[in-house]
């Protein structure tokens, strides 16, 4: 069964400091793997998105890393702001020639950032 | 280019009560997802349209349906309402990038309150 886990659940840093989310995935035939940010009663934002053949991505202060080999990926935000606050989710997606179905979600880490 | 549009906002209903929530995507965008997102659960895919045609159905019973008209809005419909139905309702547009890329916008959701 497909199956993305993030951790840690929750996360409350002080603003300025760097922190670093992860997600394990079990996913198969893997396509690509995307992190989203979902600010309170929002619909999420893409930050990043890799396949198979990318270890790393960045999109201003948020860096994304992928090891296909071990199944982790983990995001890296530098220099934290208040704006950062949100929850950051995990999307693995399996290769089914397209379609949504294929798209497997982790239940997020909920970061707080205080000032 | 105008974002994902969803209506209405926000909705309170009562058990055995059936809505209709509606979903207007990227102008271009074919492809219409919808998903329910709980603090429990977290993200969970409902059913995928691609040029007025169900391409993509989750494990949710048969009282979620949906469609998807000529120019690519989408309704999805909720009938005889149950407590656990209330969630928050995000409708995705998605446009394909690569062979195993695309890239999904989501809406700002619909809230539904079940009473």
């Amino acid at each position: 069964k497909n199956q993305v886990e993030q951790s840690p659940q929750s996360l409350i840093i002080l603003e300025g400091k760097n922190c670093t989310l992860q997600c394990n995935y079990t996913v198969s035939p893997f396509s690509n793997l995307r992190w989203y940010k979902q600010d309170t009663g929002r619909g999420p934002v893409s930050l990043t998105i890799m396949t198979f053949s990318e270890n790393t991505k960045s999109n201003g202060r948020y860096t994304a890393t992928l090891d296909a080999d071990t199944k982790q990926s983990s995001l890296h935000i530098t220099a934290s702001q208040l704006s950062d606050s949100a929850s950051y989710i995990c999307v693995v997606s399996a290769y089914s020639g397209g379609g949504a179905d294929g798209l497997t979600f982790g239940k997020g880490t909920h970061l707080i950032i205080q000032p | 280019k105008a974002g994902v549009t969803q209506t209405p906002r926000y909705l309170i209903k009562t058990r055995g009560q059936q809505v209709t929530l509606s979903c207007s995507p990227i102008s271009g965008h074919r492809s219409v997802s919808w998903y329910q997102q709980t603090p429990g659960q977290g993200l969970q895919f409902l059913f995928e349209y691609f040029s007025e045609t169900q391409r993509n159905k989750g494990n949710f019973p048969g009282r979620f349906s949906g469609r998807q008209f000529s120019n690519s809005r989408s309704e999805m419909n909720v009938s005889t309402l149950e407590l656990g139905d209330s969630a928050l309702y995000l409708c995705a547009s998605t446009f394909r990038t690569g062979a195993y890329t695309d890239t999904q916008y989501f809406g700002p959701g619909t809230r539904l309150t079940v009473l």
